[in-house]
């Protein structure tokens, strides 16, 4: 069964600090994995996306790892701002060789920084 | 939120009452989704569209309907039949990214039944 499962589900940082947060995968085939921001209320916006042959993608603070042999990713953020407050979520496509590959998406990683 | 627009933020309706959400987008792109949202739960897709006039169920497809005749409007309609439709709407659209069909998602409509 394709699923996507990220820990921690909350975690809670002071201002300044880093963090990482997991994602494991059992998606078959792969096509790529994604990384998403959501803010409480609004769309997720997206911070990477990684194909199988790539192992790190940074976006500014944010840096995303990805084992394609163990189905493991990581976000990893540096610096923590109080703006990062958000819900992380980690989306895989899998490459049915369609115009439409199907998403699986976890259930999010809520990341509260405080000051 | 890229050029995607969903109306209204918020929505109230009464059980038994069909309500229609908006989504247009302006980016040209031929896919649009629609996604549903509960807390704790990932995003479950209800109906997709490659392009005008088809679209094909998601996962979750029982109680709502969508309609494509414009390529830029993909609007969905929650029906009577759908039981529990309190829940966060998200619309989307995706373009070709050298085969990554990068998703792009609107600001999300917010329903809630009484």
């Amino acid at each position: 069964k394709n699923q996507v499962e990220q820990s921690p589900q909350s975690l809670i940082i002071l201002e300044g600090k880093n963090c990482t947060l997991q994602c494991n995968y059992t998606v078959s085939p792969f096509s790529n994995l994604r990384w998403y921001k959501q803010d409480t209320g609004r769309g997720p916006v997206s911070l990477t996306i990684m194909t199988f042959s790539e192992n790190t993608k940074s976006n500014g603070r944010y840096t995303a790892t990805l084992d394609a042999d163990t189905k493991q990713s990581s976000l990893h953020i540096t610096a923590s701002q109080l703006s990062d407050s958000a819900s992380y979520i980690c989306v895989v496509r899998d490459d049915r060789g369609s115009t439409l590959g199907r998403l699986y998406f976890g259930r999010g990683t809520q990341l509260t920084v405080w000051p | 939120d890229g050029g995607i627009t969903q109306s209204p933020k918020y929505l109230f309706r009464k059980e038994g009452q069909n309500v229609t959400l908006s989504c247009e987008q302006n980016l040209n792109h031929d896919a649009m989704y629609w996604y549903r949202q509960d807390p704790g739960q990932g995003l479950r897709l209800i109906y997709y569209s490659q392009i005008v006039n088809d679209f094909q169920k998601g996962d979750i497809a029982e109680g709502y309907s969508v309609s494509r005749e414009k390529k830029e409007s993909f609007p969905l309609t929650v029906t009577s039949a759908q039981k529990n439709p309190t829940a966060f709407y998200l619309c989307a659209s995706s373009i070709d990214v050298q085969g990554a069909y990068e998703q792009y998602f609107g600001p999300g409509t917010r329903l809630t039944v009484t």
